[in-house]
């Protein structure tokens, strides 16, 4: 069955540093892989992702995540953090139609 | 409205009660799943449905949780003899076919 570690429950940087957050996954077939982002008190918006074309997938809001096989890893950059990038972030995986999401990593910007 | 939208927004209800959520899914999407999401936690996957039929139940806890979608368009998860722990955020998502899923806010449900 497909997983997705996240590592790293919380990210702390500051305002224009880069953004790195980490996923692993586990998947027996070559898997679809998404990240998405949460704002407080809000739904799940898609990020980015990979549907096995590009390993390097731009998202919006200027992220974009690359595809490692050799790694199991679809860790999520961004060059230059804003402060409205505050939010969580969540990782998933899905094989047919159902989708495994990490546990999440809380992005902090600092002024 | 273009978005998935679930009512209600808050739900809070006393322990052994039943409780119904409410899922209005993008129209035309034939795909909806149910998710739940505890306090610091990711979704976890309940339920998913193709059209009027659950595809996939295996994520559902226990027989206390069944989902209906009668008409291939709006979904109801009905939980019974609700538990504390069973209060968490509930999400639902739609999509088409070969598509992303989107979110609608999620209801919270609490059981005191």
């Amino acid at each position: 069955a497909q997983s997705v570690t996240q590592l790293g429950s919380h990210v702390s940087v500051s305002e224009g540093a880069l953004v790195l957050l980490r996923c692993n996954y586990s998947s027996s077939v070559p898997p679809y892989l998404f990240w998405y982002v949460q704002y407080p008190n809000q739904g799940l918006q898609l990020l980015l992702k990979y549907t096995s074309a590009a390993t390097l997938v731009k998202g919006i809001n200027g992220f974009e995540a690359e595809f490692k096989k050799s790694e199991t890893s679809f860790h999520l950059t961004k060059p230059s953090a804003h402060m409205s990038d505050a939010a969580e972030y969540f990782c998933a995986v899905s094989e047919n139609n159902d989708m495994r999401f990490g546990a999440g990593t809380r992005l902090t910007v600092k002024p | 409205g273009a978005g998935v939208s679930q009512t209600p927004s808050n739900k809070v209800t006393e322990k052994g009660k039943y409780v119904e959520l409410r899922c209005d899914p993008i129209s035309g999407h034939t795909a909806l799943y149910w998710y739940r999401q505890s306090l610091g936690q990711g979704p976890e996957f309940l339920i998913y449905f193709q059209g009027t039929g659950a595809a996939d139940d295996s994520g559902l806890p226990n027989d206390r949780f069944f989902a209906v979608r009668p008409e291939g368009s709006v979904s109801t998860l009905k939980i019974q003899r609700t538990e504390r722990g069973d209060s968490a955020v509930y999400l639902c998502a739609s999509s088409s076919v070969k598509s992303e899923q989107f979110f609608g806010p999620g209801t919270r449900l609490t059981v005191l």
